[in-house]
Parts: structure tokens; sequence; C-alpha cells
């Protein structure tokens, strides 16, 4: 079975400070694909990233990087000099290739980003 | 190139009542799948749709139903409406199996 832990429910920050977001993840794939999105208020889901289980490298697009690390299954998101327009609800997601196309929501982290 | 759209964005419905709604996908995409969103479950699968077949399936009763058209729109019908089917309907859309998906703005159905 695939699980998507996000333990944080809610986090609250000063704008300009750093904020990290965890997502712990579950699957006994070998092969599989990891996703963050943002959902602000309007509701649609925008798409931030993508990783594939064979590529473990670190990301980095502007103010926002992704820690993926197969040794503890964690896909970890930060946001740096955060502002706030990132305010918004953040998921983790998860798809097992056996899976095929159904994807695995995290419960989502709530981030305020206090000016 | 236009993003996912869905129709409509708001619906109010009674229970008992049936209810349709439309998702077009971005153009090329050929897979569309379906999320329900809760306050109290959060996001779930509900199925998706690769070809005009139903490739994927969430564990949801029969009541939730589905099909796509051979321009890849897709429509989700739910009959007998309950009170718990309150929700955000969300669709989706990728390439290829593996690809990401991309969301539209969801509709949001209201059962009174």
């Amino acid at each position: 079975a695939q699980k998507v832990t996000q333990a944080q429910t809610e986090i609250s920050v000063v704008e300009k400070e750093d904020v990290t977001l965890d997502c712990v993840y579950e699957t006994r794939d070998t092969t599989y694909y990891l996703f963050w999105y943002k959902q602000p208020p309007s509701g649609e889901l925008v798409f931030l990233i993508r990783r594939n289980s064979f590529d473990e490298q670190n990301e980095i697009s502007g103010r926002y990087s992704w820690n993926f690390q197969k040794s503890t299954s964690s896909f970890n998101f930060t946001i740096t000099a955060s502002q706030v327009v990132d305010s918004a609800v953040y998921f983790c997601a998860l798809k097992a290739y056996s899976s095929a196309s159904k994807i695995i929501f995290g419960s989502g982290t709530r981030l305020s980003i206090r000016p | 190139k236009a993003g996912v759209t869905q129709t409509p964005r708001y619906l109010i419905k009674t229970r008992g009542q049936q209810v349709t709604l439309s998702c077009s996908p971005i153009s090329g995409h050929r897979s569309v799948s379906w999320y329900q969103q809760t306050p109290g479950q959060g996001l779930q699968f509900l199925f998706e749709y690769f070809s005009e077949t139903q490739r994927n399936k969430g564990n949801f009763p029969g009541r939730f139903s589905g099909r796509q058209f051979s321009n890849s729109r897709s429509e989700m019908n739910v009959s007998t409406l309950e009170l718990g089917d309150s929700a955000l309907y969300l669709c989706a859309s990728s390439g290829t199996e593996g690809d990401t998906q991309y969301f539209g703005p969801g509709t949001r159905l209201t059962v009174l």
C-alpha cells in the first residue's frame, strides 16, 4: 500500500523567514514519482515539482528547493525568504508505477505567511 | 496551451438528484483523472480514463461514474446525491501514464 504523511497541519511564519514542509512516503514499488502541489484559496492545484524515484538529486528553483532522500523516504520542500503570496495549502503526493495514474495525496500543510 | 477547464464551477443540488460535471483536458492529453476533495477525507482518487476507457478506479460507490469522449473530454456523473457528496471535484489531465497531472480549477458541489 502507498501512503503519504505530512505531519505538519499548519505552519505560520513571518515574511522573509525560511520554512520547510515535511513529507514522508511509503511504497513497496521501486519505481515511483513524487510531487508537490500548491493549492491557493481559489482551489486549483498548481503543480510545483515532480521527482522520479531513480533521481535523488536535490532541486532548486528560485526561492523553492526540494530535498529527496530515499534512505529516509522523505521529500521535503523549503521556501527561502517566504512571501505573503506563498500562503496556501501544500500537498505532497506519490504515484507508484504499479498504480497507473492514481496519485496518493498527503493531508496537506496549510502555510500562512504573516506580513 | 490552455489549461484544464471544468464546468460548471459551482453547483447546488438537493439530495436524491443527479449531477454531471465536465472536464476538458489540455490539448493533446489523453488521460483524464477525477478526484474528490473534502475537509474530512482530503483528496481522494475517483477514476481515470485513457482513450475512452476507464483504466483505474478508486474506492467509491457505483453512484459515481464517468466517461470519456473521443476528443478526450470527460464527464463524471453522481446519481442519487447524498449530503456527503458535497465536495470540490477536481479533474486532472496528463499526456501519458507516467506524466505529471495538471489540475483544473474544480467544481464545487453543494448538496442540500
